[in-house]
């Protein structure tokens, strides 16, 4: 059954060094993917996206990869700074319904 | 550009009791969209709007939720009678439209605690 997932996955990462955050997404028709960033009371905030005829987008610190033949998204933040502390959502996009379906998170923890 | 604007932002009830929830979506943005999300949890849809009729409402529980979005501008999402189980923050978004690609921006959320 589905997990409760109450306690996220936790990345835990120096200050200054690279963050990567992977999401696996269980839909192989989806053809839009997205990255949220979700600080601590607040609702999640859109960073970057990228169409599944792309394998690779890059944003200002932010780089976002897509592997279709295993359904693998990943996020990597550069220059990991403490205000990027946050949990971090992958979301994919159907190419029939459009219906946004959200993946568990992951917890992005910045060491100083 | 404002952003989604959500109210109230925190509610404490007690349960078998109701809430409602008020959304302004951007301006302009034709797609509205509803989501719980249960602590620890990403957010789950629970109905989508185009313009004010309903595109999607799969998984909203009819039998104690509703929402509505008369004028297709604001819309209400209301709870009665709450259950334990409805504690989660609920999320308003908009979309200029419903199509893929059309990037969602999401409110600040209303945090609801059902006692």
């Amino acid at each position: 059954g589905e997990s409760v997932g109450l306690h996220l996955p936790t990345l835990s990462v120096q200050e200054g060094d690279n963050s990567i955050i992977n999401c696996a997404y269980s839909n192989s028709a989806s053809d839009y993917f997205i990255w949220y960033k979700q600080e601590s009371g607040k609702g999640p905030q859109f960073i970057i996206d990228i169409r599944s005829n792309m394998d690779k987008r890059q944003g200002q610190r932010v780089t976002v990869l897509l592997n279709k033949t295993v359904k693998h998204l990943s996020l990597q933040i550069a220059a990991t700074q403490p205000g990027d502390s946050a949990v971090y959502f992958c979301a994919e996009v159907g190419n029939r319904d459009d219906k946004i379906i959200f993946g568990k998170g992951t917890r992005l923890h910045i060491l100083p | 550009e404002a952003g989604v604007a959500q109210s109230p932002r925190y509610k404490i009830i007690e349960k078998r009791q109701s809430v409602a929830f008020w959304c302004n979506p951007i301006s302009g943005h034709a797609t509205l969209y509803w989501y719980q999300q249960i602590l620890g949890q990403g957010p789950k849809l629970l109905i989508q709007f185009q313009n004010n009729g309903v595109v999607d409402d799969s998984q909203l529980p009819k039998d104690r939720f509703s929402a509505e979005r008369l004028k297709g501008v604001d819309s209400t999402l209301k709870i009665q009678p709450a259950k334990l189980e409805d504690s989660a923050v609920y999320l308003c978004a908009s979309s200029f439209s419903q199509y893929s690609g059309n990037t969602i921006y999401f409110g600040e959320g209303s945090w609801l605690t059902v006692v």
